[in-house]
């Protein structure tokens, strides 16, 4: 799988859309983009994925360039329950499956 | 759905002690993982199951550690004997091969060694 980067901290006013970065200029042709979040003292929850194109739903958007090296996931209008752990994840959809976790970005959403 | 149910919540523990941690997958899901989390190490894979086999249990830390799922419903992590530095959250997982790898996690059993 794919290493990928991602800022260990970031901030943002709530009501106000965050953007998250992620870097993963290794990732292949049929690895896809996935975001997870963490929620203090939960288990991490799916929020969204994608491979080239642009995917939206009803937590986040995730816009992936089209050298697919990085990605930006979108919450529209942050809430003070959006305050998490990130992660972006690069794997493949059939064969191993399995999530390899990094470190993050920890969003914390300000009143 | 009931979600991917685990138990216990929480546990203390003396060292040395068996300790043996539960998870129920969601319901029709094939594949289950089981996961630890320290503040040192992030969220670590420690082995995955498919269709009840263990497909990858190169994340099992030491021979202390085993796990075991005897039918799709059912799955279990032992520690034996237990040392503090095993104190973590497990998370158990679970997901439906085949589609699109979405892997749906439990609450966690937080587990302290004293």
């Amino acid at each position: 799988d794919a290493k990928t980067t991602q800022p260990p901290s970031m901030d943002c006013a709530e009501g106000r859309a965050a953007n998250l970065p992620c870097n993963h200029s290794t990732i292949s042709g049929n690895e896809y983009v996935y975001w997870y979040r963490q929620i203090h003292s939960q288990g991490p929850q799916y929020i969204i994925h994608g491979l080239k194109n642009n995917e939206t739903n009803e937590m986040a958007s995730l816009i992936i360039t089209e050298d697919r090296k990085s990605s930006t996931l979108i919450l529209p209008h942050a809430t003070l329950r959006d305050t998490a752990v990130y992660y972006c994840i690069a794997c493949l959809t059939q064969g191993a499956q399995k999530l390899v976790f990094g470190q993050g970005t920890r969003l914390t959403i300000n009143p | 759905d009931a979600g991917v149910i685990q138990s216990p919540r929480h546990e203390v523990t003396e060292m040395g002690q068996e300790v043996t941690l539960r998870c129920k997958p969601i319901s029709g899901h094939n594949s289950l993982f089981w996961y630890r989390q320290t503040m040192m190490r992030g969220l670590e894979l420690l082995i995955y199951f498919n269709n009840n086999v263990p497909i990858d249990d190169s994340g099992m830390p030491e021979d202390r550690f085993s796990a075991k799922m005897p039918n799709a419903s059912f799955s279990t992590l032992k520690i034996q004997p237990s040392e503090p530095r095993d104190s973590a959250v497990y998370f158990c997982a679970s997901s439906l091969q085949g589609s699109g790898n979405t892997i749906y996690f439990g609450e966690g059993s937080w587990l302290t060694v004293v």
